[in-house]
């Protein structure tokens, strides 16, 4: 059992540049999340999905999109890659919404 | 949302004692909360949880404490040993009114065991 996966692991990019974070979850859970963790602020919500199809902001969602089309995957994209989005990213998943999550292990991003 | 604090950013302890990482949170309408442990280049981990029924809860060597009138949360780890050195993370979960309930996350305390 997986569990989430996260892939890339590693990636950098140049500033305007695209790119697209894919999260797998193999545990048939309806929710989905994407965090970024920057040193120092902990982990901020960027958008979240609460099944199939669906998404919705979090607290810093503005340079991201997400797309969920399939259950197990949740999409976290950046349309013009800007230095201010060097950070890791995290996506967590649960079958219920008031319940722990299960955290992939991050996507490391750097933007030059 | 709202914001969740730690009192302290590091930690360090010598191996065997006990540690006790605490916790501030703002919102009084928050009813679960959440420790997560994070090694270096890992995601966070899930340790124990506790919802707002309830002023404590045990795990293996770990103890959850939930003051609901000064809003306080605190991880205690028993007879600390070298593997619990990592970042410590407490949560609390807050309903987003759109059909989940999103953890916002504290900035972190870092334990450091001392051999």
């Amino acid at each position: 059992n997986a569990g989430v996966t996260q892939t890339p692991k590693f990636r950098v990019l140049k500033t305007g540049q695209s790119m697209t974070l894919l999260c797998a979850q193999d545990m048939n859970h309806e929710y989905m999340y994407w965090y970024r963790q920057d040193p120092g602020m902990g982990l901020r919500l960027i958008h979240y999905s609460v099944g199939e199809g669906t998404t919705a902001k979090g607290e810093v969602p503005d340079g991201y999109n997400v797309s969920r089309l399939k259950k197990q995957n949740f999409l976290l994209g950046l349309e013009s890659a800007a230095p201010s989005q060097t950070s890791v990213y995290f996506c967590a998943s649960n079958q219920y919404s008031n319940y722990g999550y299960t955290f992939g292990s991050g996507t490391r991003l750097t933007v030059v | 949302g709202e914001s969740v604090g730690l009192h302290l950013p590091t930690l360090s302890v010598q191996e065997g004692d006990n540690s006790i990482i605490n916790c501030a949170y703002s919102n009084s309408a928050s009813d679960y909360f959440i420790w997560y442990k994070q090694e270096s280049g890992k995601g966070p981990q899930f340790i124990i949880d506790i919802r707002s029924n309830m002023d404590k809860r045990q795990g293996q060597r770990v103890t959850v404490l939930l003051n609901k009138t000064v809003k306080h949360l605190s991880l205690q780890i028993a007879a600390t040993q070298p593997g619990d050195s990592a970042v410590y993370f407490c949560a609390e979960n807050i309903e987003s009114g759109t059909g989940a309930n999103n953890l916002f996350f504290g900035t972190g305390t870092r334990l450091t065991v001392i051999p």
